[in-house]
């Protein structure tokens, strides 16, 4: 079965870069995506990518996927306090429409 | 399009009582999703639909919890009865069906059984 795991929290100082980690267990996953949810609100697509790539870059956005270790990241350069969110990674596995999502990382962006 | 459309944005029930969460989906898309966040557990899937049919529900905790979708509009979460540990925040999603789609998602209902 699917599942897909984060670590809970990560603090960073504005202006670093932050790299948020994941990893996945379905090895028919075809796409993989990361969610951005702000306070009080609903979960915003930020990025994909496709299983048969390794690297995604979009603005301040790298997506790097290790399809062999089944992990998946996300860093964001230059990181602002409008950044400070949960994060979700999560597969879509086959050709199904299921999306399973992880358990999310709190990002806390610090002066 | 106004997005995806939650109510009530907040509900606070007694235990034992029933309660009815409501989602309308983005007009044209044909997938809907229902998932329920916790501390706890995260995100998690309840149940989604395709085309207003259950595709799975494996998701679905408990006989107390049901779904419907009675037309592509419109969906309900029913809880009947509500527990404590029901308390949580649930989110309806909706997006069209295919190969790589993006799910949009409401703003959520938080509910609190006391």
């Amino acid at each position: 079965g699917e599942d897909v795991e984060q670590s809970l929290f990560l603090s960073v100082r504005e202006g670093d870069s932050s790299v948020i980690n994941c990893t996945y267990t379905d090895s028919s996953s075809t796409y993989l995506y990361w969610y951005k949810q702000e306070p009080g609100a609903g979960l915003q697509l930020l990025t994909y990518i496709f299983s048969n790539m390794d690297m995604k870059q979009d603005q301040r956005l790298t997506v790097l996927l290790n399809k062999k270790d089944k992990h998946l990241s996300l860093r964001i350069a230059d990181t602002q306090t409008g950044d400070s969110a949960i994060y979700f990674c999560a597969e879509r596995a086959g050709g199904g429409n299921k999306l399973t999502f992880g358990t999310g990382t709190q990002l806390k962006v610090e002066l | 399009d106004a997005g995806v459309i939650q109510s009530p944005r907040h509900e606070v029930t007694e235990m034992g009582q029933e309660v009815t969460l409501r989602c309308k989906p983005i007009s044209g898309h044909n997938s809907l999703f229902w998932y329920r966040q916790t501390m706890m557990r995260g995100l998690e899937l309840l149940i989604y639909f395709n085309n207003n049919v259950p595709i799975d529900d494996s998701g679905m905790p408990e006989d107390r919890f049901s779904a419907k979708m009675p037309n592509a509009s419109f969906s309900t979460l029913k809880i009947q009865p509500s527990e404590p540990r029901d308390s949580a925040v649930y989110f309806c999603a909706s997006s069209f069906t295919g190969v790589n789609t993006e799910a949009f998602f409401g703003q959520g209902t938080r509910l609190t059984v006391v």
